[in-house]
This record gives structure tokens, sequence and C-alpha cells, in this order.
């Protein structure tokens, strides 16, 4: 079955401090996976989007990483700003013919003064 | 990069009325887009896959006759929310694939649609 499961749940940090996020898959055949950041009441905004072939991407102070092998990706914040405050998203996509996007639960980030 | 606009961004209606919401995508063209539900706290899920000149395809579990799917043009899709009750009360989001994906499929969602049903 195809799944992706995210940790934490939720986080709690202080400004200008470095956090990491999880990402674990089971989706087959897999096309890629990408990150998502979405403020509250807001659609989700692609930060970070990584094929079979690529271990680390970039997008500011968003790094993603991904372990083909072992089926897990990571997103580091660094230096955390009040505006990381959101929910995270991980979301693979399957090559299924058409294209399927699986959705990780999120992991809710607060970023305090 | 393709945006894609989405109205309203929230709305309040009474049960047992109809809500339609409109899924745009500007400057590209949209063969497909997809329309998700969110509930407070949980991942997005998708509702059905909205196809230009086609009946849209919907997940299982999702009422067809009550979540009505027209992708008139390659540029508009609409979700209408027919005789909503309560438990309708969500947050809806579309999505359509952004041509410039390549050989990466690359897809952009809307702003959101906060539905609450009174």
């Amino acid at each position: 079955k195809n799944q992706v499961e995210q940790s934490p749940q939720s986080l709690i940090i202080l400004e200008g401090k470095n956090c990491t996020l999880q990402c674990n898959y089971t989706v087959s055949p897999f096309s890629n996976l990408r990150w998502y950041k979405q403020d509250t009441g807001r659609g989700p905004v692609s930060l970070t989007i990584m094929t079979f072939s690529e271990n680390t991407k970039s997008n500011g102070r968003y790094t993603a990483t991904l372990d083909a092998d072992t089926k897990q990706s990571s997103l580091h914040i660094t230096a955390s700003q009040l505006s990381d405050s959101a929910s995270y998203i991980c979301v693979v996509s399957a090559r299924t013919g058409t294209y399927k996007y699986i959705f990780g639960t999120g992991t809710r980030l607060k970023v305090l003064a | 990069g393709a945006v894609v606009s989405q109205h309203p961004s929230r709305v309040i209606c009474k049960s047992g009325t109809s809500v339609k919401i409109e899924c745009r995508s500007l400057d590209f063209q949209a063969t497909t887009m997809f329309w998700y539900r969110q509930f407070p706290k949980q991942s997005l899920m998708l509702m059905a896959t909205s196809n230009e000149g086609s009946k849209a395809t919907y997940e299982q579990g999702v009422e067809k006759d009550k979540f009505l799917i027209n992708h008139a043009s390659l540029t508009l899709s609409t979700l209408t929310v027919t005789s909503a009750h309560p438990e309708d009360s969500s947050f809806y989001i579309c999505s359509a694939r952004d041509p410039g994906g390549g050989l990466v499929d690359g897809y952009t969602f809307g702003s959101g649609t906060r539905l609450t049903v009174v």
C-alpha cells in the first residue's frame, strides 16, 4: 500500500534555531518527492522537488534530502524565522499511468520569538 | 511560475443550499485539474480528477451527485457542493498541472476555499 509518514507530528522551536523534519514513504513506482509549506487557511506551496537520482535540493534556508534506497527524506530548516510557522507536507508522486500524489499527514511547526 | 486562482477564499452557506467553487489556471492550459478536501489537522485528500471535456473521475467514497465537477474549458474547473450539510464544512483546494514541469510532474495548488455550512 502506498503510504507517506511524517514525523514529528508537531514541533515547537525558538526563532533562529534549526530543525529537521522527516518523511518515510512506501510508494512504488516512485516518481518524485516534494516538500510543501502550507500556511493556515492557504493552499500548499512547493518548496523543493526531487527525483530518484537527486540526493539534496536547497531552496534558501530549506534543504531537502532524499535517500531512495531507504525511502526516506528530510527537510532541514536553517535559522528559523517566525514566518516559518506552518504545516510542512511531504508528497510522493507515484507513476501509475497517470501521476498520483500521496500526501503525508504533515508536520506542524511553530516558531516562537 | 504557473498560478492557479481559486475563488471564493471563504464562503458561509446555509444547510441545504449549493455552493460553487471556481479554480482557474492563469496563463496556462490545464486539461486536468484535481480537487482536494482537507479537514482540520489532517492531510489533503483527493476527491476527484477533473478532465476537460469529459466526466470527472471520483475517488472511492466521494459522492458524484453531491460534489459536481465541471471542467468546461482548459482554464476553468468548478466544484459545486450540492445540498450542503454541516459535515461538508471543510477546506477545499484545487490543483493543476504546471506545464513547466518538463519531465517531472509539477502541480500548482490554488489558495483554497474555506467552506462553512451553518
